[in-house]
């Protein structure tokens, strides 16, 4: 496609259950980035990856929530033992990092879960 | 990461200048400036980039001062579709690995 794609576009999932986000990336992208946006707040960056550099997991919240980015393209957001406050919405981002001037992020739609 | 301060709303009606200021004032010698724009239900989208002076494309203009310690995003006759968040971000994205921090952003409504 050509644009960033993100499935489900919603999840609603009980207490206590693990869910797994998709993210799939505009192709030849190199930078794939997750944040989770809750109701009338920005952006909390989660997790930037880029190229076959170690991820920065910087913003992760807790050990309960991981990424994985195979072959360089999809990227995979786990959280395990979802909480009522893991509700939100959850966006990906890729980009094509030449330099500076070029660091136009496009982002994907999302996916709102909500934890029940 | 260079920490931005941007008005946390404003209100204009349709067909005004807007101009959202954002404070940075300890933006580094390599850092650039980016603007975003988030609809409801979307994710940001890219408005403008620069580094000094003044960057104009068919969306918006970026002016930034010879200090460099703020810009202004100017919007021209804005319309109701404007109504949006406006994220500033400072930093250098390439050399520190082009993570994107965003604020809280600028709500912006236009009324008719």
């Amino acid at each position: 496609g050509a644009g960033v794609s993100q499935s489900p576009s919603n999840k609603v999932t009980e207490k206590g259950k693990d869910v797994e986000l998709r993210c799939d990336p505009i192709s030849g992208h190199t930078a794939l980035y997750w944040y989770r946006q809750s109701l009338g707040q920005g952006l909390e960056f989660l997790i930037y990856f880029q190229g076959n550099s170690a991820p920065d997991k910087s913003g992760l919240p807790s050990d309960r929530f991981s990424a994985e980015r195979t072959g360089g393209s999809v990227s995979t957001l786990t959280i395990q033992r979802t909480q009522q406050e893991d509700s939100a919405v959850y966006l990906c981002a890729s980009s094509l990092v030449q330099g500076a001037w070029d660091t136009e992020a496009f982002f994907g739609q999302g996916t709102r879960l909500t934890v029940v | 990461l260079a920490k931005t301060t941007q008005p946390i709303s404003m209100d204009s009606y349709e067909g005004q200048e807007v101009n959202i200021t954002c404070s940075h004032n300890n933006i580094a010698t390599n850092d650039y400036i980016t603007w975003y724009q988030q609809f409801p239900s979307q994710g940001p989208r890219f408005i403008i980039q620069g580094y000094k002076t003044k960057v104009t494309n068919e969306v918006a203009s970026l002016f930034i001062p010879a200090d460099r310690k703020s810009s202004t995003l100017s919007l021209p006759r804005v319309s109701l579709s404007d109504t949006a968040v406006y994220y500033c971000l400072v930093g250098d994205f390439y050399n520190q690995g082009g993570k994107l921090i965003f604020g809280q952003g600028t709500e912006l409504s236009v009324k008719p």
